[in-house]
C-alpha cells in the first residue's frame, strides 16, 4: 500500500486550455474526495464519491469542474477552459466509511 | 453552515517546550467531529488527532492532545515535548456526524520550532 496517488504533481497551463488531474486512492477505501487549497488557506471540499457513486458536489464547483470514478477506483478531475482563478492546489484523499481520511501529495496548477 | 476559525496565524515554540494552537467552531449539529490537520512543506495532510463531539474525554495522541469545549465551542491543540519535525502548518477541521468526509478547515496556523 503506497497510500492515496496524484498525478501530475504539478501543471502550467495557459488560460482557456483544459487539464485533467487523476488520483490513485488506497485500494479498500470506497471513499473518494476532491479538495482545493489556495496559498495561505485551508482546503475547501469540492466534491465526493462513495464507489463510482458522486454524492455529492460544493457550489464550488462549476458547470466547468467535472469529477469521475468511473469503475470506482481511481478518480479525475477535469477543469475546462481554466482561468487564473483556478491557479490553486487539488488535493485527493480517500477513506473506507467513516475513517480516518489519507491524503495524497497534491497538484499543483497554474494557469497563465 | 460550520465555520472553524483559528486567530493564531503564526506561533513559535522552543524545543521540547509546550504550546498551544487554538480553534473555534460554529455549527447547530448535535453530532460532529473534529480534527487537527498537519501540512508540513511537502503539502501533504496529514492526521494528527481527532474528537468525536458526543465524547467528553479529551483525545489524546502520545505528545498531542485537545482541550475540547463544548459549551464554548472551543478545540485547542496542545503539544507536548515539542520536536523540530513539529514545524508546519496546522489546521482544525470540522465535519458533521451525517458527511463525515466532507471537511470545514480553518485558516491555518503556522508553527516554527526554534532549537
Amino acid at each position: 500500500d503506497t497510500g492515496v496517488s496524484q498525478d501530475p504533481r504539478h501543471k502550467i497551463t495557459k488560460r482557456g486550455q483544459n487539464v485533467t488531474f487523476r488520483c490513485d486512492p488506497i485500494s479498500e477505501h470506497n471513499r473518494l474526495y476532491w479538495y482545493r487549497q489556495t496559498l495561505g488557506q485551508g482546503p475547501e471540499f469540492l466534491t465526493y464519491f462513495q464507489n463510482e457513486a458522486q454524492l455529492e458536489k460544493s457550489r464550488l464547483l462549476s458547470d466547468r469542474f467535472s469529477a469521475e470514478r468511473p469503475k470506482g477506483s481511481f478518480s479525475t478531475l477535469e477543469i475546462q477552459r481554466t482561468e487564473q482563478g483556478d491557479s490553486a492546489m487539488y488535493l485527493c484523499a480517500s477513506s473506507s466509511e467513516n475513517e480516518k481520511l489519507f491524503f495524497g501529495s497534491g497538484t499543483q496548477l497554474s494557469v497563465l | 453552515a460550520q465555520t472553524v476559525t483559528q486567530s493564531q496565524p503564526e506561533m513559535s515554540v522552543q524545543e521540547a517546550e509546550t504550546v498551544t494552537l487554538s480553534c473555534t467552531y460554529d455549527t447547530s449539529e448535535s453530532n460532529y467531529y473534529l480534527f487537527w490537520y498537519k501540512q508540513p512543506p511537502s503539502r501533504q495532510m496529514i492526521l494528527v488527532i481527532r474528537q468525536e463531539a458526543y465524547k467528553q474525554q479529551n483525545a489524546t495522541e502520545n505528545r498531542f492532545s485537545v482541550n475540547f469545549q463544548k459549551a464554548a465551542k472551543s478545540f485547542s491543540l496542545k503539544i507536548s515535548d515539542s520536536q523540530l519535525g513539529d514545524t508546519a502548518m496546522y489546521f482544525c477541521a470540522f465535519s458533521g456526524g451525517t458527511s463525515y468526509g466532507k471537511l470545514t478547515f480553518g485558516q491555518g496556523t503556522i508553527l516554527t520550532v526554534h532549537p
